[in-house]
Order: C-alpha cells, then structure tokens, then sequence
C-alpha cells in the first residue's frame, strides 16, 4: 500500500542553523501539507500547498518557513533560522482530492 | 473558528471492555471528520474517515459515529485489547474552503491486561 514518508526520522540541529525535512508523498497526490505537534500539545496545520504553490498557511509560518517541490516526487519544509520553540515533530501529508489526508511517520526535530 | 475538543483526556480500562471516546466540534459547517491513532513517538494512522453527509463508519472493532447538528462525533472500540492502547486523536475538515485539517488534544487509551 502507497505511503507517505519522511526524513530524517529524527534531526538535531542548533539554534540559528538551517534545516530542511523531506517529504516524499503519495505518488498521485495533489495536495500537500505540512503539520507540526509540539510535545503535550494538539496537531497544529502549517500550510498546504497545491498546483505548485502555498494554498494556505497559518499564522505560525512565517517568513522563517518555507516549502518547495524540487522535482516531481519530492516535498520539502524548509526554516531558516531554527528556534528553541521550533523543536517538535513535523508530519507531512498528502491527499489526492482534498478530502483525506494520508500521513507520514513526522520527522522529530530537536533545537538545541 | 473551527475547535476540536476531546474528552475524556485520559482513559483506563481493563482488557475485553467496551468504550466510546468522544470528539466535540464548534462549526458543525464540517466536510469531514478523521480518527487517527497516534503511538508514543510516532506517526497518525488514519482509522476511520466518516463524510458529511453519512452518520457512521465501521472497521472490524471501531465504529465511529458523527452528528453534526450537535457537532459531536464518537468512537467506538469494541472489546479492547492491550494493543489498542494508544493516544486516539480527532480532527475535522471544515468546509468553506479551508484545508486544514483541526485537530483535538486526543484522548490516551490505556488497555490493562
């Protein structure tokens, strides 16, 4: 069965630094979606992204965030200058008609 | 603004019983609603999707069942084993455009033997 997968499983990195998790999604989706959950707290929406460009974000991505599809296959989360706040686990999703979002294993993103 | 809140947050029960986990919604404007199970420290697997428009859906000991118009939905698990315990989490798809999906806080299920 198609999944969604995601690395690293588990980055360390120091504040200040930039870090890039990747995603690679279900391969005839058309939606994607990057979430964040911060340890104890809910799942929290980031941004989706369709046709090649961001369809919404939340108000936590700002212009620390960014995303990209490289290539056809590929889905990455980019924040340039990480955060003690930024550590949690990210999950990528993906979806075909927007209506149920498939979910990879999230990448644990540890700032140091 | 769409919320999603679960109740109870925690829950422990003795292996073989039934339960029902609950998820309450604000905007009942919803165009679906998902149950995931959530491991410690890993991944959300999708266990259940139930459309707007249907009132339940059933996967071997899970049923899950939505009514909007009290903007509830629950979750049913059937004689619970030591491998359902797990973190159960809700999230609604509201319509209107948005495509993000809402999440609750979950409810952590713990099976005892």
């Amino acid at each position: 069965e198609p999944e969604v997968t995601q690395t690293p499983s588990h980055q360390v990195t120091q504040m200040g630094q930039e870090v890039i998790l990747r995603c690679v999604p279900i391969s005839n989706h058309l939606y994607f979606y990057w979430y964040r959950q911060i340890l104890g707290q809910k799942v929290e929406f980031l941004v989706s992204f369709y046709n090649n460009e961001i369809s919404e974000k939340s108000e936590i991505f700002d212009d620390q965030f960014s995303v990209e599809r490289p290539d056809g296959s590929n889905f990455t989360l980019k924040i340039r200058s990480t955060k003690l706040e930024d550590s949690a686990m990210y999950f990528c999703a993906s979806d075909r008609f927007s209506y149920e979002q498939y979910f990879g294993p999230g990448t644990r993103l540890t700032v140091t | 603004k769409q919320e999603v809140t679960q109740i109870p947050a925690a829950l422990s029960v003795p292996e073989g019983e039934n339960l029902v986990l609950n998820c309450s919604f604000t905007d009942s404007a919803i165009y679906n609603l998902q149950w995931f199970r959530q491991d410690p420290g890993k991944g959300l697997t999708s266990l259940l999707l139930i459309q707007s428009s249907q009132r339940e859906q059933t996967s071997g000991r899970l049923n899950a069942s939505l009514d909007k118009s009290s903007g509830r939905s629950t979750l049913y698990i059937a004689a619970s084993q030591p491998g359902d315990s797990a973190t159960y989490l809700c999230a609604a798809l509201t319509q209107g455009g948005s495509e993000k999906l809402v999440f609750g806080k979950g409810t952590k299920l713990t099976v005892n033997p």
